[in-house]
């Protein structure tokens, strides 16, 4: 299965500021997801985000809050804009899977916001 | 609305014995299912899947059910170890030939010594 790296792996941000998520994947997706998982709660999908097109939102999120990049196959970026302590939470990149390993998960970025 | 539920939010088991983790679906389209485990700081973790035109899949020590006519899912883990954890959970794939995973609430296992 594919290996992604997620960095941050955590932050602590001023309210009003912006934080930027990176993802790198050690081999060529077509599609990457970017999920929010609130304290305590499961996995909410934020957006699917292809190369060479706009990020596909789901209900709930915009591109204005949550703006992706998707400059290339293997990387990935979510912002997280005008930041809100309700914000904090951790923020996880999952590519499709290979084969039998289901969608693969970096290890998310745990986001604290003061 | 359409959701993916779990029965249990926790479950505590004696070390050695085997747990029995379910899961509710609501989403008769779905086609493909997936049990997670994450354990804490970290990402979900791949456990073990099963599509629509399956009713049991094994692993390595996990067995994955899946009861179309209820919309039921489980995840049966043989002699739990205190390595085991965590909390899973069950995702499902509503969109055939697309890639959307909807996720449970979770159920955090305990394994007891």
């Amino acid at each position: 299965s594919a290996v992604i790296s997620q960095k941050p792996s955590r932050d602590i941000c001023q309210r009003g500021t912006s934080l930027t998520i990176q993802c790198q994947v050690d081999s060529q997706v077509t599609m990457m997801f970017w999920y929010r998982q609130q304290p305590g709660q499961s996995l909410t999908l934020i957006a699917t985000a292809n190369q060479g097109s706009e990020a596909t939102y789901e209900s709930g999120f915009v591109i204005d809050k949550f703006p992706i990049s998707r400059p290339n196959l293997t990387f990935s970026t979510l912002t997280v804009s005008n930041m809100s302590p309700e914000d904090s939470s951790i923020y996880l990149c999952s590519v499709e899977g290979q084969g039998d390993y289901g969608y693969t998960f970096g290890s998310g970025t745990r986001l604290t916001v003061v | 609305g359409e959701s993916v539920g779990l029965h249990l939010p926790t479950l505590s088991v004696q070390e050695g014995d085997n747990s029995i983790i379910n899961c509710a679906y609501s989403n008769s389209a779905s086609d493909y299912f997936i049990w997670y485990k994450q354990e804490s700081g970290k990402g979900p973790q791949f456990i073990i899947d099963i599509r629509s035109n399956m009713d049991k899949r094994q692993g390595q020590r996990v067995t994955v059910l899946l009861n179309k006519t209820v919309k039921h899912l489980s995840l049966q883990i043989a002699a739990t170890q205190p390595g085991d954890s965590a909390v899973y959970f069950c995702a499902e794939n509503r969109k055939t030939g697309a890639n959307n995973l909807f996720f449970g609430t979770g159920t955090r296992l305990t394994v007891i010594p």
